[in-house]
């Protein structure tokens, strides 16, 4: 079993909708959590970072962590065309060592 | 400034050849990360160095891989004699201090997408 699970996708959802990302871990010495997006053919850039469990909110986006469950999630609201792009979780324990899961590939129809 | 740069972009080569990935981290930046990303692995590290010295290589598959980084501003990772299950995209990272760590925020060059046939 991988220490972080992604649902590959792909995902399709029209333009406005409410999207619902997620990942699952095993591993409990996680401390910190991640979402990076990747568009095509480009490297990934950190879009959130949580370190307890809770929510954490960016404009449309919004970062839930539930630690007694090991569940992470990312809700993007409005979602655009642009945000059209591969989304991976990540975590990191007190080794620094950050593990991605395999990222879920969102497409927003315009 | 340029962000992490990473050469070639891609790169055709033949097993058995030996092939080098090169990356040049943002300035200031202490920690280098190299990973690769396959579409049935994911994103794998496979070493990090903290100021130049290597610290985690536990990620590198196997002995024909190695990886250097002899000053700060340059960082190698060699695979000899290439095969072609190493074919994937390989990225560099780099990251600023503990701080950045504890928020995740690496730098990601464009990668170095590989192909060994």
């Amino acid at each position: 079993q991988k220490e972080v699970e992604q649902d590959p996708g792909p995902l399709s959802v029209p333009e406005g909708a409410i999207v619902s990302l997620n990942c699952t871990y095993s591993n409990s010495a996680f401390q910190y959590f991640m979402w990076y997006r990747q568009y095509s053919r480009k490297g990934p850039e950190l879009l959130m970072y949580t370190y307890s469990s809770g929510n954490k909110e960016d404009g449309r986006f919004t970062a839930q962590v539930d630690k007694s469950s090991k569940y992470i999630s990312l809700f993007i609201r409005d979602s655009q065309p642009s945000d059209s792009a591969t989304y991976l979780c990540a975590m990191m324990d007190s080794s620094y060592k950050l593990i991605f899961g395999s990222g879920t590939r969102l497409l927003v129809r315009p | 400034d340029a962000g992490v740069i990473q050469s070639p972009r891609h790169e055709v080569t033949e097993m058995g050849q030996e092939v080098t990935l090169r990356c040049k981290p943002i300035s200031g930046h202490d920690y280098l990360f190299w990973y690769r990303q396959t579409m049935m692995r994911g994103l794998e590290l496979l070493i990090y160095f903290n100021n130049n010295v290597p610290i985690d290589d536990s990620g590198m598959p196997e002995d024909r891989f190695s990886a250097k980084m002899p000053n700060a501003s340059f960082s190698t990772l060699k695979i000899q004699p290439s095969e072609p299950r190493d074919s994937a995209v390989y990225f560099c990272a780099s990251s600023l201090g503990v701080a950045g760590l504890d928020t995740g925020e690496l730098f990601f060059g464009e990668g170095s997408r590989l192909t060994v046939l």
